[in-house]
């Protein structure tokens, strides 16, 4: 079935551990983006990408890194976890900057 | 700044119609989704609008007015399978998508 995968499904993580979420899609979609979704606060981007090979920063990308070295897989980094970036985080991605996004189904870290 | 207004929480009852509005202050105007997510999972895509007046799809419809930097998501006959909350998000200039916090909607019976 296509779609996007997101693993792992959540993660409980030490402060000062360097973690990678990762993020595939099978939909041939030129443009990836990641997301964190916090209480009340909505979806903020962290980063994006908007064709293999280019990436960029959105909201909130302070304490994160991604990289696309093809066009299916879009991991996230954090290079040395705080507590402040528990959330739970979408990977999603369209066709074209204006087209619909679709979501994979979420990683929920807790970093403590 | 840029910002998406949307109401926090709305209450309604099963079988009703409920109207979801969306306010929105943006650098540029390309387009306007409204998504659905349920509690726990990923939104999904419910409409698209970029020209003003009403989409109307099943039992959702959406309507536009960029003048008025105004949209509203329009639920008939609701159903308690529609609760959840409901997202505005906006493509600016940039083509950067600006999304809202969120209205959650509760069906009672």
């Amino acid at each position: 079935i296509a779609g996007i995968t997101q693993a792992p499904t959540s993660q409980i993580l030490a402060a000062g551990r360097r973690m990678t979420l990762r993020c595939t899609q099978d939909m041939r979609h030129n443009a990836m983006y990641w997301y964190r979704q916090d209480l009340g606060l909505g979806l903020r981007l962290i980063h994006y990408s908007n064709t293999a090979g280019t990436t960029g920063k959105g909201e909130v990308p302070d304490g994160y890194s991604v990289s696309r070295a093809n066009t299916d897989d879009f991991p996230l980094t954090l290079a040395s976890a705080v507590p402040s970036q528990t959330s739970v985080y979408f990977c999603a991605s369209s066709p074209g900057s204006n087209q619909p996004q679709h979501f994979g189904d979420g990683t929920r870290l807790s970093i403590l | 700044g840029q910002n998406i207004d949307q109401p926090t929480e709305m209450t309604a009852t099963e079988g009703a119609i409920v109207q979801i509005n969306c306010t929105y202050q943006t650098s540029g105007f390309n387009g306007l989704f409204w998504y659905q997510q349920h509690a726990g999972e990923a939104p999904t895509f419910l409409s698209y609008n970029v020209l003003d007046g009403l989409e109307e799809k099943g039992r959702f419809s959406s309507f536009l007015s960029r003048s008025k930097g105004y949209s509203y998501l329009l639920l008939k006959e609701l159903q308690m399978k529609d609760s959840a909350s409901y997202l505005c998000a906006v493509i600016n200039s940039n083509y950067q998508l600006i999304w809202g916090a969120g209205t959650k909607l509760i069906i009672k019976p």
